[in-house]
């Protein structure tokens, strides 16, 4: 059974990077032509989708981000990424990391979330 | 994009009553690109229902969807205590992929 759990720092500075790491276990990353996505959710607030990454390494993102985002892959630790520039307190959020059924298709499987804050 | 609307935003009900959770599109939906996730506090979503009305592994069949086009339903019967929780809908296949509704509390009266 494919497990995820994402990683990263807890605080980050406004206008600076914000880095998660998202580490597959249970399954190899780039086999079952799965998707991979990191969504994330305001404080008290509802799901937004941020972006995801084929198993091929296609990628698309929410243009509310406005390019702010990137997503990678990484075959050889079996993980994914997302780095969100030139944050502001707007992104504090709790990210969610989260792989689709196959196919672009429902989110059956997501990582715990991690809380990150952005403040000076 | 598509917008989702849910309807109600809180539904308070006993346990054993029955639930019904709207979700409209602004747009039509393919059946085939619908689902529906239950959040308790402090977890991540949980996958309920896919393509409308398929329920996920391990769902019991007293949660149920439906719809198409525009309107889609999600129907919780004999609630347990459990199924007190926040209720997204969703689509995919759409651009972008995957929107959300805005989700529906389902809490004890």
């Amino acid at each position: 059974q494919v497990q995820l759990q994402e990683s990263g720092p807890g605080l980050v500075k406004p206008s600076q990077t914000l880095s998660l790491t998202c580490t597959v276990s249970g399954g190899s990353i780039n086999s079952g032509g799965y998707y991979w996505s990191w969504i994330r959710q305001h404080p008290g607030k509802g799901l937004e989708w941020i972006a995801y990454i084929s198993f091929s390494g296609s990628t698309y993102y929410n243009p509310s981000l406005k390019s702010r985002a990137t997503i990678s892959l990484d075959t050889s630790k079996n993980h994914f990424s997302l780095q969100l520039n030139s944050v502001t307190a707007a992104d504090t959020a709790v990210y969610f990391c989260a792989k689709d059924r196959g196919g672009l298709d429902a989110l059956d499987i997501w990582g715990p979330g991690t809380m990150v804050t952005v403040s000076s | 994009d598509i917008v989702l609307t849910q309807s109600p935003g809180t539904l308070s009900l006993s346990p054993g009553e029955g639930a019904t959770l709207s979700c409209r599109a602004s747009q039509s939906v393919s059946s085939s690109y619908f689902a529906w996730y239950q959040q308790k506090p402090g977890q991540a979503p949980r996958l309920l229902i896919y393509g409308t009305s398929t329920r996920a592994t391990g769902i019991p069949d007293r949660f149920r969807g439906s719809g198409s086009g525009t309107d889609f339903t999600l129907t919780i019967s004999r609630l347990e205590p459990e199924d007190f929780a926040v209720y997204y809908c969703q689509q995919y296949g759409n651009s972008p992929p995957y929107t959300f509704g805005q989700g529906t509390k389902l809490e004890i009266k």
